[in-house]
């Protein structure tokens, strides 16, 4: 089955730990996304990547930090830094800049 | 003012009615159009794929691009109450890098 896999699918941490989330996608696309959903808020976007061992800054990145070693995976760490951890984190790709992105199930993070 | 706007509703009809979803963008350069649908605690799954202007059809739904009004619109057909969900707007150009996306509707159709 193609797709993209989000895991965990709920996770708790407490204050001051960093996290990692994990983001696998075997359809080949060269674009991956993350973002994060607040209640009743759209997606904003923390960090992207066009190419392996290559990705920029979105619009809310601080606090966070992703690597991009293989086409297939694009972890997102939420730091320490990161002031209001808790919230549904969307992980997407797509096959270019101008193709539509497809999403995985999100994980909802909690911290405490 | 935000580059793509969207009505946050509740928008709450009945069973049967026609839904008429929209978003406004500033950006004339837009020219890739996308509809996605997302469930309570779901990620967003894309219902709809367009390029430039005019209409597509699929199934109950219609996506429409009016580019001159920087407009577009998502029509849903003989609504049921599975289509509750929100509906999310997303957009892009040539010569951009990422979606930019709406604030998304919410939904509601009652039995």
């Amino acid at each position: 089955d193609g797709g993209i896999t989000q895991s965990p699918k709920y996770l708790f941490r407490k204050e001051g730990q960093n996290v990692t989330l994990s983001c696998e996608q075997n359809l080949n696309h060269d674009a991956m996304y993350w973002y994060r959903q607040d209640p009743g808020q759209g997606l904003r976007l923390i960090y992207y990547s066009q190419i392996v061992n290559d990705f920029q800054k979105g619009d809310i990145a601080e606090g966070y930090s992703v690597s991009r070693e293989k086409k297939e995976s694009f972890p997102l760490t939420v730091t320490s830094a990161q002031k209001n951890p808790t919230a549904f984190y969307l992980c997407a790709s797509s096959d270019g800049t101008n193709t539509e992105a497809f999403f995985g199930q999100g994980t909802r993070l909690t911290v405490v | 003012q935000k580059e793509v706007e969207q009505d946050p509703g509740p928008l709450s009809v009945p069973e049967g009615a026609i839904v008429s979803l929209n978003c406004t963008y500033s950006n004339s350069a837009f020219q890739y159009f996308m509809w996605y649908r997302q469930y309570s605690r779901k990620g967003p799954e894309l219902l709809m794929y367009t390029y430039s202007s005019g209409n597509k059809e699929d199934g109950r739904f219609t996506a429409q691009v009016d580019k001159s009004s920087k407009y577009i619109s998502l029509f849903i057909r003989d609504s049921q109450p599975s289509d509750s969900a929100t509906y999310l707007c997303a957009m892009s150009s040539y010569n951009t890098d990422k979606l930019i996306f709406g604030t998304g509707t919410r939904l509601q159709v009652f039995p």
